[in-house]
């Protein structure tokens, strides 16, 4: 079946501009997460869904990002006047959310390329 | 605060040899541990995934162990081959409901032909 998707796969903007980031997890899963992948940084957790809500947003850098999930599908990821420090890879992944947590997996798309000139 | 540490950063081996990569985490308290492979310019590709009441998980020539109780997983990979390369994580869960991974920063394999 199909995976997790993402698009754009590359995003290339400008300093100071807004960007949008879209996330298609698998169909059925209940939980979503974004991730962001940087130099120096490695994987870091930013949010994470259950259904439509956020209840953990713990990890978003600073309120220029924001994100949203609708119809318990797809979500956006919303980073506003983009800053050259938020040049890095967004990883979107979502899971099924087994009754038995030690059986969760999550499965990742292939990211959001993003370079802020 | 969960921390997880990989090592070596690093690592190049010939054709054919049997490999063992180490990751090691802080706090035992996981329900799982989750070995991942990342190509170059692509996302994460889920490896294997050991429960908290195993011990070790096999997958045609990779094999996963873990020691929850010394906070420390190995992967090993046997006969290794060039389409092996690849860097490789580890992640753990948090204890929280969110669940989000915490990564270890990879180890960058390379498989000479």
């Amino acid at each position: 079946g199909a995976g997790v998707s993402q698009s754009p796969s590359n995003k290339v903007t400008e300093k100071g501009k807004d960007v949008e980031l879209r996330c298609d997890p698998i169909s059925g899963h209940t939980a979503l997460y974004w991730y962001r992948q940087s130099l120096g940084q490695g994987l870091e957790f930013l949010i994470y869904f259950q259904g439509n809500s956020a209840p953990d947003k713990s990890g978003l850098p600073s309120d220029r990002f924001s994100a949203e999930r609708t119809g318990g599908s797809v979500s956006t990821l919303t980073i506003q006047r983009t800053q050259q420090e938020d040049s890095a890879v967004y990883l979107c992944a979502s899971s099924l959310r087994p009754w038995l947590e030690s059986q969760e997996t999550q499965y990742f798309g292939p990211g959001t390329r993003l370079l802020v000139l | 605060k969960q921390e997880v540490t990989q090592i070596p950063a690093a690592l190049s081996v010939p054709e054919g040899e049997n490999l063992v990569l180490n990751c090691s985490f802080t706090d035992s308290a996981i329900y799982n541990l989750q070995w991942f492979r990342q190509d170059p310019g692509k996302g994460l590709t889920s490896l294997l995934l050991i429960q908290s009441s195993q011990r070790e998980q096999t997958s045609g020539r990779l094999n996963a162990s873990l020691d929850k109780s010394s906070g420390r997983s190995t992967l090993y990979i046997a006969a290794s081959q060039p389409g092996d390369s690849a860097t490789y994580l580890c992640a753990v869960p948090s204890s929280g409901s969110a669940r989000q991974l915490t990564f270890g920063s990879g180890t960058q394999l390379t498989v000479l032909p």
